[in-house]
């Protein structure tokens, strides 16, 4: 069983719906980061979580350290969003999940 | 916002030679660098973390002796592939932290080895 998983691992949607994407993991952490990766490569990094929840324009990101678990929300999606989103637990090292390639259609 | 420039963004080479990747944080001090490689339609995997002035801390199964990283300067850090063989093409990409910021990554580097 992977340390970090992520689900689901493909989502497609249409221009406008509320997306969620889930990450769980099993290793302790200092933060949990939400990555997106463009078709490009390039990576930004959208979140860095220890607890609660945060906000950033249309994206959102709640975690629970209880149970070890976090979500990633886009609002209102759009096509631009289409990339990859990696969550990554961070401790002494960093371990990610698999990835959830998002496709956003108009 | 902070920077990280990673060059080369693309390079080839022939096998048997190597190839030094750099990682430049822009406007912050990088306490620590991670360098990670990712192979086609995988996620990322953690190679190293290098801090500051130390030698770096290699992930299991990721030869210290192939993989060469230097980390002399709080905004810049190297990784030094050594005898290139074509398994070793990959993309590879850096981020940077100083202290418990949020990291930042570079745009990645994407290494063919013919």
């Amino acid at each position: 069983k992977n340390e970090v998983e992520q689900s689901p691992q493909n989502l497609t949607a249409q221009e406008g719906e509320f997306i969620t994407i889930n990450c769980s993991y099993s290793v302790g952490i200092s933060a949990l980061h939400w990555l997106q990766q463009h078709p490009g490569g390039g990576i930004v990094s959208l979140f860095m979580l220890s607890s609660g929840k945060k906000k950033h324009g249309r994206l959102i990101a709640t975690i629970n350290i209880q149970e070890k678990h976090s979500s990633l929300h886009i609002t209102a999606s759009h096509p631009r969003d289409s990339a990859v989103y990696i969550c990554a637990a961070l401790n002494n090292d960093m371990r990610f999940g698999a990835g959830t390639r998002l496709t956003v259609k108009p | 916002g902070a920077v990280v420039s990673q060059h080369p963004s693309r390079v080839i080479c022939k096998s048997g030679t190597s190839v030094k990747i750099e990682c430049r944080s822009l406007d912050f001090q990088a306490t620590t660098m991670f360098w990670y490689r990712q192979f086609p339609k995988q996620s990322l995997m953690l190679m190293a973390t290098s801090n500051e002035g130390s030698k770096a801390t290699y992930e299991q199964g990721v030869e210290k002796d192939k993989f060469l990283i230097n980390h002399a300067s709080l905004t810049l850090s190297t990784l030094t592939v050594t005898s290139a063989h074509p398994e070793d093409s990959s993309f590879y990409i850096c981020s940077a932290r100083s202290g418990n910021s949020p990291l930042h990554f570079g745009n990645g580097t994407r290494l063919t080895v013919t």
